[in-house]
């Protein structure tokens, strides 16, 4: 069966630390991938995408995410986070058009 | 906003009582979803309509009965539900069913006593 890995479920950092969360999927065809993010009392909204093209994807609030199909991984990337970046972020992968999910991290940023 | 409402957003119900969990979305979209969301573990999407149809079913209890009358509204009936069943709710609606981006509502956070 397909399925999303997520490394961590909770993940702790200080403002301005670098941030890398890691998603892992198991299918070996052509795959859609996705990351949402749901800050505290808000609804799921959608971070960046990868459908095809440039594997490195930017999204929104500086968040990118790089699409490596050998390692069947799409890791999530910010280079300094933010106290507002505290979130529950989670990995999707869409095959077959369905999404399938990850767990999710929660994201605690320190100020 | 994010054009996707849900209602109501807290539901406390017990086992034998019967309910309705109601979606709109202001999208235009034409593929509407249900996903159950548990702590700690991945969403798991219950049902996908496509066009006011009936496209997937994951293996989801009859307890939970899915209504799409039209392409804006999207119903979740709920009979005799057990107490594992307390979750976040969430709709979702996206362009069509190939993948696009899913809009998502806040949610109906259901207790079952």
């Amino acid at each position: 069966a397909q399925s999303v890995s997520q490394h961590n479920h909770h993940v702790i950092l200080s403002e301005a630390a670098s941030l890398e969360l890691g998603c892992n999927y198991s299918y070996g065809g052509t795959v859609n991938l996705f990351w949402y993010v749901q800050y505290p009392g808000q609804h799921l909204q959608l971070l960046l995408k990868y459908f095809s093209g440039d594997p490195l994807v930017k999204g929104i609030k500086g968040f990118e995410a790089e699409f490596i199909k050998s390692k069947f991984s799409f890791n999530l990337r910010k280079p300094s986070v933010q106290w507002s970046d505290t979130a529950e972020y989670f990995c999707a992968v869409g095959s077959n058009y369905q999404l399938i999910w990850g767990a999710g991290t929660k994201l605690i940023i320190k100020p | 906003e994010t054009g996707v409402t849900q209602t109501p957003r807290h539901l406390v119900m017990g086992m034998t009582n019967k309910k309705s969990l109601k979606c709109e979305q202001h999208l235009g979209h034409n593929a509407m979803y249900w996903y159950k969301q548990s702590a700690k573990k991945p969403l798991e999407l219950m049902f996908v309509y496509n066009f006011k149809e009936q496209t997937e079913n994951n293996s989801v209890p009859s307890r939970f009965s899915p209504e799409c009358p039209n392409s804006s509204h999207l119903f979740l009936h709920l009979h005799t539900l057990q107490p594992e069943d307390s979750a976040l709710y969430l709709c979702a609606s996206s362009q069509d069913k190939a993948l696009n981006e899913q809009f998502f509502g806040p949610g109906t956070r259901l207790t079952v006593l």
